[in-house]
């Protein structure tokens, strides 16, 4: 089972703002089982991404996925307040550490 | 609309017991893998153990492997775990999730606490 290592642990962005948030994984995975969840203070992961690019029902068009091999990334643009949250890719058994994405 | 609820967690001590129980509705529950993934209090994610449709394959993580037993009852729309020979590792936030092909976690549950502790 591949390792998944997300990058930055921790970003600290104003509303507006664009971030792009790593996950590496420790040898090559399928893109076709990648995916990305967000997790909310006191909530439960929510799917944001799955199959590296392709939204979950109800994501708004801001997030976006994309890699390939053991590089993926999950981009966040026009960061709006509501998006501060916990970041954890996932593939399979495995979870990334998670990125804490934090909103000024 | 998919909903997902846990139940049956609270305190117990080392070496005890407890069963969790997820209740599925909104959608075809004996059609759908499902997962039961933990959350230890301010860590990260893991997968525990998952189901087939038809219960006929379980797979676990190797440091519950022969102390947790996933099931699943179709008529019910319920999956449970059974959780023997507990320990203060084991404290987490369980949640149930309903898996898509390729092993994603569509929905999730909002779960429930077990504490591990004397």
């Amino acid at each position: 089972e591949p390792v998944l290592t997300q990058s930055p642990g921790t970003v600290s962005l104003a509303p507006g703002e664009r971030t792009a948030l790593s996950c590496r994984a420790s040898q090559s995975v399928s893109s076709s089982y990648l995916s990305w969840y967000q997790q909310k203070p006191g909530q439960a992961p929510r799917l944001l991404i799955y199959g590296a690019s392709t939204r979950a029902t109800g994501i708004p068009d801001r997030f976006s996925g994309s890699g390939s091999g053991t590089d993926f990334t999950l981009t966040i643009s026009r960061l709006e307040p509501e998006d501060s949250a916990v970041y954890y890719c996932q593939q399979h058994w495995s979870f990334g550490q998670g990125t804490k994405v934090e909103i000024k | 609309e998919v909903h997902l609820v846990e139940s049956g967690g609270g305190l117990v001590q080392p070496g005890g017991s407890l069963r969790l129980s997820c209740e599925a509705s909104g959608f075809s529950f004996s059609t759908s893998w499902m997962t039961w993934v933990r959350q230890p209090p301010g860590k990260g994610l893991e997968s525990v153990a998952n189901i087939k449709e038809d219960g006929s394959e379980k797979y676990y993580v190797g440091s519950v492997e022969g102390r947790f037993t996933i099931s699943r009852d179709n008529a019910k729309n319920s999956m449970y775990l059974q959780m023997n020979g507990l320990r203060g590792e084991d404290t987490a936030i369980y949640y149930c999730a309903k898996n898509r092909p390729g092993g994603i976690y569509e929905n999730w549950g909002q779960g429930t606490l077990v504490t591990v502790s004397s």
